[in-house]
């Protein structure tokens, strides 16, 4: 079990230009999350997937940020444009829908718009 | 507003005692809590969860305590070691709704030698 896979591990990119962070979730497992950590708000909940299907983007701070999950192997979010308050440590979580165990998550992507 | 808050951003405490961090939630739905920790450059794992029909859980050297009545959960560690230096954070939901987590900001925990 690889675990949660996210790529890139760190993104430096300028003020303006597209971001696409990748999400490689835990075969079998049907629920994925996008989450975000800053100093200030902890770690908040963007988005979720449950079986593909988006359930709640209540989250996502406003329309420059947009997920996508095609198939139960894969899901990007994406930032366009980008900006210097995004700066922030994102993080992809998988489960299998029983939170027992809670959620598995990957390493995380640590961005930063200059 | 935040829904589950951890007010001690960081703690101290030396190996071999105990360490007690703690979380408060408003949320009076959250009927299921989770402890996280996460290492620098790393993914927060779980730790140790507890339903609300529990007043305690036990996992070696952690025991996660709740109070409904008060809103409140602690998570002790006895005795405390180095290695579990590190950012734990707090984590509520509402078993048979979403899968959804919400979390506090995280109490960074330093074991001293």
């Amino acid at each position: 079990d690889a675990g949660v896979i996210q790529s890139p591990r760190h993104e430096v990119t300028e003020m303006g230009q597209e971001v696409t962070l990748r999400c490689k979730p835990i075969s079998g497992h049907n629920s994925l999350f996008w989450y975000r950590q800053t100093m200030m708000r902890g770690l908040e909940l963007l988005i979720y997937f449950n079986n593909n299907v988006p359930i709640d983007d209540s989250g996502m701070p406003e329309d420059r940020f947009s997920a996508k999950m095609p198939n139960a192997s894969f899901s990007t979010l994406k930032i366009q444009p980008s900006e210097p308050r995004d700066s922030a440590v994102y993080f992809c979580a998988s489960i299998k829908g029983v939170l027992g165990y809670g959620y598995t998550f990957g390493s995380g992507t640590r961005l930063t718009v200059v | 507003d935040q829904q589950v808050k951890q007010n001690s951003p960081s703690l101290s405490v030396q190996e071999g005692r105990i360490s007690i961090l703690n979380c408060d939630y408003t949320n009076s739905m959250f009927d299921y809590f989770l402890w996280y920790k996460k290492y620098p450059a790393e993914g927060p794992t779980f730790l140790i969860s507890i339903s609300s029909i529990k007043d305690k859980n036990e996992d070696g050297r952690f025991t996660v305590f709740l109070n409904k009545s008060a809103k409140h959960l602690s998570l002790h560690i006895v005795p405390s070691q180095p290695g579990d230096s590190a950012v734990y954070f707090c984590a509520a939901t509402t078993q048979g709704g979403s899968e959804k987590l919400v979390f506090g900001k995280g109490t960074k925990l330093t074991v001293n030698p």
